[in-house]
Parts: structure tokens; C-alpha cells; sequence
């Protein structure tokens, strides 16, 4: 089975603080995605990578940065945190850029 | 621009009680669709993949089937476990484009 494991279930970071979000998964996919989820809103893209180092923004980038040093784990960074980041947060991957992508368990992030 | 559109928003049933809920999509060139599962407070978890219209999938008490406008998850004689939100998606360019569910409450 896939598996996407993401560092943390929950958050709690104070405004201003730089915050890293990890991800890994164990299925050698080539691309990796970070969501995130609020009501009403649904999944919303921030960004995405179809290899190692190389990275391409989603709908909503602005206020995060990623990285992909290694094929298997993608981290999601927020600069400086503000409270309308407060969200859930998903990581996924995917063999290809037409099939079905799997998720990590969510990171419920909740900037003070 | 590739857009899914999910309804009902939410579906309340009771236990035995069989619907369908309904994903429809706006693609150039479908190149398959994808249902999720997602509990909440947990990521999306994949159920099925659809290819070409006339496909059928099914799981348990869920059957998703496909036809060129839309595609249907029919759940028959649900159970309160089957409580959740369904997710479709569709491949764009590079990424999946989602719709914004289905929240269903299965009451026993």
C-alpha cells in the first residue's frame, strides 16, 4: 500500500514564526503536492512537484515556499504565519500527472 | 479551465436507505475521473478510478459508473460507517482538479 506520512496531525504556532510542514512518502512517485482545506473552499493547490528540486505553484502560493531535496519528501514552508493560514494541510503523491494522487492523514495547522 | 461540480452538498439517509450522489465535469478530453473517501479531520482516501464512459467500478456498497458529463457514486443500503465526504477529481494538465464534496450523514 502507498503510504504518505506527513510530521505532524496537529499545530499550534504563534503569528510570525516560520513553520515547516514534512512529508514523505515510500512509493518512489515523482509527483508530490501540498493542499490545503477549508470549509466551504474544498482542496485548494499551493504547490507542486513532478521531480526532485524542481517545483511549480498551484492556485494559492502566495505566503508559502516548498522544497524537494530528495524524491520522497516535500516540505511545505510558511515564511512568516499568519492566522488566515490557520487550515488543514495535505500532502499527496502520485506515479504520474493523469492518475489517481494519495494523501498523508492531514496537518491541522492553527496560527495564535 | 477543467471545472467539477459535486451535488448534493450534503445527503442525510437512513441506515438501508439507497441513493446517488453526483459529479459533474467540464474537461477538455477526460483522461479519467477519481473518487475519494475523506473522514473527517483525515486525509482524502482513494476509491475508485473511471476511464472511459460506460465504466463501472464497485466496492462494498458503493458503485461508481461514468458516462461523458458526469460520473455517479450509488451507495445501496448504506451503513452509518458510510458516513463521510466524497471527493471527485479530474486530471488537468498536471495536477487533479477537485470538487467540494458530498458531506453524507448515514443515521441508523
Amino acid at each position: 500500500d502507498v503510504k504518505v506520512t506527513q510530521s505532524s496531525r496537529y499545530l499550534v504556532k504563534r503569528t510570525g514564526e516560520k513553520v515547516f510542514l514534512e512529508c514523505v512518502q515510500d512509493m518512489d512517485h515523482e509527483n508530490m503536492f501540498w493542499y490545503r482545506q477549508d470549509p466551504g473552499l474544498g482542496l485548494r493547490l499551493i504547490y507542486f512537484s513532478y521531480d526532485v528540486k524542481m517545483k511549480e505553484k498551484g492556485d494559492i502560493p502566495e505566503g508559502y515556499s516548498v522544497s524537494r531535496e530528495k524524491k520522497e519528501r516535500f516540505s511545505l514552508i510558511l515564511e512568516s504565519a499568519s492566522t488566515n493560514q490557520t487550515s488543514m494541510y495535505l500532502c499527496a503523491s502520485s506515479p504520474g500527472t493523469v492518475t489517481e494522487a494519495f494523501f498523508g492523514q492531514g496537518t491541522r495547522l492553527t496560527v495564535v | 479551465e477543467d471545472q467539477v461540480t459535486q451535488s448534493p452538498e450534503a445527503l442525510r439517509l437512513q441506515e438501508g436507505e439507497s441513493s446517488s450522489l453526483n459529479c459533474s465535469y467540464t474537461v477538455s478530453g477526460l483522461r479519467g475521473l477519481f473518487w475519494y473517501r475523506q473522514d473527517p479531520g483525515k486525509g482524502p482516501e482513494f476509491l475508485f478510478t473511471l476511464y472511459s464512459a460506460g465504466e463501472e467500478k464497485e466496492k462494498e456498497r458503493l458503485k461508481a459508473t461514468l458516462t461523458k458529463k458526469e460520473s455517479f457514486l450509488h451507495i445501496t443500503a448504506p451503513k452509518p460507517e458510510d458516513s463521510a465526504t466524497y471527493l471527485c477529481a479530474v486530471p488537468g494538465y498536471s495536477t487533479l482538479t477537485f470538487g467540494k464534496g458530498t458531506m453524507l450523514l448515514v443515521s441508523p
